[in-house]
């Protein structure tokens, strides 16, 4: 069955420094990927999404993502975290068939100290 | 354009009650999608409607919930009767017909308190 393992749950990041959220699924073929992330009372927001090409994706706000097919992993990052950035963020893998369907990993909080 | 709406924002119900949670999708937009989170833990698929059409159920979790969309507009989510596990945050989604899951849009999220 199709999964998404986020194996971080919280994350306490310097502001300014570096951020890399892991992300891997498991899925047969070539999957449509999705980073989203919500900040509290707002809904979730798509940072960037991956369905062929280059493996390197940019997304809103200094985001990236690079996918690895041989590590079935889609590590979301930012080279410098800001204060407004401490949120939850979500990885998530399009089901198969492309129905619209999503299936989510539990998500990572993000702090970032002053 | 405006984005999605869900109300309420906030319920909180006793154990037994009914609770009807709605959806305004982005108009035009064919697709409505309902996930939850319960108890943070990962987000679920609920189910998809294309219109009015149900087009994907599998992940309503039993006969207590009943979603139902009104001439392929704004849905609706009743919970009857409502049970303690049914605490969570439940998410609506809309994209336009032909662009699933290309073009997402979610709502706020109503936060579901049963007491």
């Amino acid at each position: 069955a199709q999964s998404v393992t986020q194996p971080d749950i919280h994350i306490t990041v310097s502001e300014g420094a570096s951020l890399e959220l892991r992300c891997n699924y498991s899925y047969g073929a070539t999957p449509y990927l999705f980073w989203y992330v919500q900040s509290p009372g707002q809904g979730l927001q798509l940072l960037l999404k991956y369905f062929s090409g280059d493996t390197l994706v940019q997304g809103i706000k200094g985001f990236e993502a690079e996918f690895k097919r041989s590590q079935s992993s889609f590590n979301l990052r930012k080279p410098s975290v800001h204060w407004s950035d401490a949120a939850e963020y979500f990885c998530a893998v399009g089901a198969q068939g492309n129905t619209g369907k999503l299936i989510f990993g539990q998500g990572t909080t993000l702090q970032v100290k002053p | 354009e405006a984005g999605v709406t869900q109300f309420p924002s906030h319920s909180v119900i006793e154990k037994g009650q009914t609770v009807t949670l709605r959806c305004d999708p982005i108009s035009g937009h064919d697709n409505l999608y309902w996930y939850r989170r319960v108890m943070g833990k990962e987000i679920k698929f609920l189910l998809h409607f294309v219109k009015e059409s149900k087009q994907d159920e599998s992940g309503m979790p039993n006969n207590r919930f009943l979603a139902e969309r009104t001439g392929g507009t704004y849905s609706t989510l009743k919970v009857q009767p409502a049970e303690l596990e049914d605490s969570g945050v439940y998410f609506c989604a809309s994209s336009q017909a032909g662009r699933a899951p290309y073009g997402y849009t979610f709502g706020s999220g109503t936060r579901l308190t049963v007491v």
